[in-house]
């Protein structure tokens, strides 16, 4: 059964860092690309970074880029997202999910809260 | 960007009704196109891929169409269980983009 657990989401001030991290099981992790999708609070899907499957090559939503960095360690089945200079609006739940132009497995989230 | 415009954002419905909800791409993403479930506190899913393709599970009611610009999902007999927010993305190109979501209701 594939399993994706995200870990690292807490309560955060605006212009702080955090890390979050995703530990994949019940596929074969290091062949597969991966992404970090985010939800606000009541609102959309926002698609936030993917990385390809030997960690080679990555992408950002404009919103993160030069804030957020993806990266991945296939020995340890473990995806990152370090996140920088944190925004009140970037407060959402952040999925972690295995696909490569589309989302076939997701993890159940984690809570990341911007504020003073 | 390519940015995905869903239509309505909400709809009321009542089981066993037809619905559809589209989606329209601010430029052609061939039929780079999914479509996802969402309910309330828990992940999204994948029902449709490659604008038409169902995914492994997915019930047959629902279907989806499209190419280019124009994307339709139809769910063909709205079972209790189908209530729940829609969302479609492009995969044509980075950054990939999701439509701002259809929330069905019942009706």
């Amino acid at each position: 059964e594939v399993q994706l657990v995200e870990s690292g989401g807490v309560l955060v001030q605006p212009g702080g860092s955090l890390r979050l991290s995703c530990a994949a099981s019940g596929f074969t992790f290091s062949s597969y690309w991966m992404h970090w999708v985010r939800q606000a609070p009541g609102k959309g899907l926002v698609w936030v970074s993917r990385i390809n499957s030997d960690g080679s090559s990555t992408g950002y939503a404009d919103s993160v880029k030069g804030r957020f960095t993806i990266s991945r360690d296939n020995a340890k089945n473990t995806l990152y997202l370090q996140m920088n200079s944190l925004r009140v609006e970037d407060t959402a739940v952040y999925y972690c999910a295995s696909g490569s132009w589309y989302v076939d497995y997701w993890g159940q989230g984690t809570l990341v809260t911007v504020s003073s | 960007d390519i940015q995905m415009t869903q239509s309505p954002s909400s709809v009321s419905a009542s089981v066993g009704d037809r619905v559809t909800i589209t989606c329209r791409a601010s430029q052609g993403i061939s039929r780079w196109l999914a479509w996802y479930q969402q309910k309330p506190g828990k992940a999204p899913k994948l029902l449709i891929y490659d604008a038409s393709s169902l995914q492994s599970g997915v019930p047959s009611r629902f279907s989806g169409s499209g190419s280019g610009t124009d994307f339709t999902l139809t769910i063909s007999s709205l079972q209790p269980e189908d209530f729940a927010s829609y969302y479609c993305q492009q995969a044509d190109s980075f950054p990939y983009t999701f439509g701002q979501g259809t929330k069905l209701e019942i009706k």
